[in-house]
């Protein structure tokens, strides 16, 4: 098995770029898709990127998605920050059949 | 549109068990997995397992086998998840979420906060 390992908390202002990392520990990242989802106090997550680099309909186009194989890691993009974007972000992956989480980056929108 | 809608809070003793439901509209209920995921208070998410609802099998979390019952009827679109020997580590918001293809889990249930208290 492997584990992801993401920042605790990262913040940043208004209109700014944050980027969160996800890093595999054992195996490559690219070997399973990775998914981040976002997850607001008191609800149940919602995804913002799929596959790697993928954006559901309706999610703004200021996430962006992408893998870096040379540091093994998953990195999530939210550019031009906005108040709502506050909300902890999650990543996950899989191992065979199994899920695998991160633990998690709270993102505080100051 | 997709929706689960799960069953609702639950308070339970130490050493019993629990039983979550989630039933599954606007979609057809066995052509996805269903995957249970947990979040304990002020924690992150843990996956617990996934049952495919066609086949009726199931891959559960090291962490839960010998604990852990996901089961489906795909007569009335809804799955199951059974946690025994309860203890207060036990006390979360259980997930249920459909598996979109490649892991995706998407849309997530609402939540079913069970707590475990004597």
């Amino acid at each position: 098995n492997f584990m992801l390992t993401q920042p605790h908390s990262v913040s940043e202002s208004p209109e700014k770029t944050v980027i969160i990392s996800c890093t595999r520990s054992r195996g490559s990242v690219a070997s399973n898709y990775v998914q981040w989802y976002q997850q607001r106090p008191g609800s149940a997550p919602t995804t913002v990127i799929y596959e790697d680099d993928q954006r559901p309909s309706g999610v703004p186009d200021r996430f962006s998605g992408s893998i870096d194989s040379s540091s093994n890691s998953a990195t999530l993009t939210i550019s031009g920050l906005k108040t709502e974007d506050e909300a902890d972000y999650f990543c996950q992956s899989y191992d065979g059949t199994n899920g695998v989480f991160g633990g998690g980056t709270k993102l505080t929108v100051l | 549109q997709v929706q689960l809608v799960q069953s609702g809070a639950e308070v339970k003793k130490p050493g019993a068990s629990m039983k979550v439901s989630c039933k599954a509209s606007g979609y057809t209920f066995s052509d996805h997995h269903v995957h249970w995921v947990r979040q304990a208070p002020g924690q992150g998410l843990e996956w617990m397992g996934r049952i495919n609802p066609k086949s009726g099998g199931t891959n559960y979390a090291q962490k839960f086998q010998g604990r852990v019952t996901m089961t489906s009827d795909t007569s009335i679109s809804t799955a199951y998840m059974e946690l025994s020997r309860l203890t207060s580590d036990d006390t979360a918001v259980y997930y249920c979420a459909r598996d979109r293809g490649v892991n995706w889990l998407d849309p997530w249930g609402p939540g079913s906060l069970v707590t475990v208290s004597s």
